[in-house]
């Protein structure tokens, strides 16, 4: 599985666009790119993926860089709500085990906090 | 809501003791996975079943088994419980054809 980097924590102020960058340099051409979120606990979100077009849906936007090594989820309005843990993730399709790192699915995440 | 059920949502035993973790799957969906999230830590693949038959294995212990029966429920039985053993335990389902799993809302299991 390609290893992701995503940054550790990012504020962003309530009703503005959310923009989560994520790296994955070493994605595959059958890998795609996924993204959750974990609200305080809870069981993972699925908000979003996308193999290499960018793609749309009522939670966000997914934009994929040409050469697939990064990617950015887009948030278009904040809210409180919002704040979570977001993980992007790169695996080939339907594939939820094994992972990288020993099993590892999901790694550290980018703490969002959306801010009043 | 995921369409992922999972019970009981907390769960408090002593050490030495053993728990049943169970999970119920969206309806269709015949891939049942299992994963532990420590405190702080990442989600760790322990297991995947596909209509009843095991798939896939990863991270899970001797002490640790699970099984999914003929209604695609799955139980997850923890036994010898130590005090490392206390952690969020999460289940996905996924289709086939379709690429995303879905989580239900995790059973925080605390040895003391």
């Amino acid at each position: 599985d390609a290893k992701t980097t995503q940054p550790t924590s990012m504020d962003c102020a309530e009703g503005r666009a959310a923009n989560l960058p994520c790296n994955h340099s070493t994605i595959s051409g059958n890998e795609y790119v996924y993204w959750y979120r974990q609200i305080h606990s809870q069981g993972p979100q699925y908000i979003i993926h996308g193999l290499k077009n960018n793609e749309t849906n009522e939670m966000a936007s997914l934009i994929i860089t040409e050469d697939r090594k990064s990617s950015t989820l887009i948030l278009p309005h904040a809210t409180l709500r919002d704040t979570a843990v977001y993980y992007c993730i790169v695996r080939v399709a339907g594939e939820w085990y094994g992972g990288s790192q020993g099993n590892l699915i999901f790694g550290k995440g980018t703490k969002l906090s959306v801010k009043p | 809501d995921s369409g992922v059920t999972q019970t009981p949502k907390h769960l408090i035993t002593a050490t030495g003791q053993r728990v049943t973790l169970r999970c119920s799957p969206r309806s269709g969906d015949l891939s049942v996975y299992w994963y532990q999230q420590s405190l702080d830590q990442g989600l760790q693949f322990l297991i995947q079943y596909y209509n009843g038959e095991e798939r896939a294995k990863g991270n899970i212990l001797e002490r640790f088994s699970a099984q999914q029966f003929p209604d695609l429920h799955s139980e997850l039985n923890l036994s010898s419980l130590e005090l490392g053993d206390s952690a969020l335990y999460f289940c996905a389902s996924t289709r086939q054809g379709n690429t995303e799993a879905f989580f239900g809302q995790g059973t925080r299991l605390t040895v003391v």
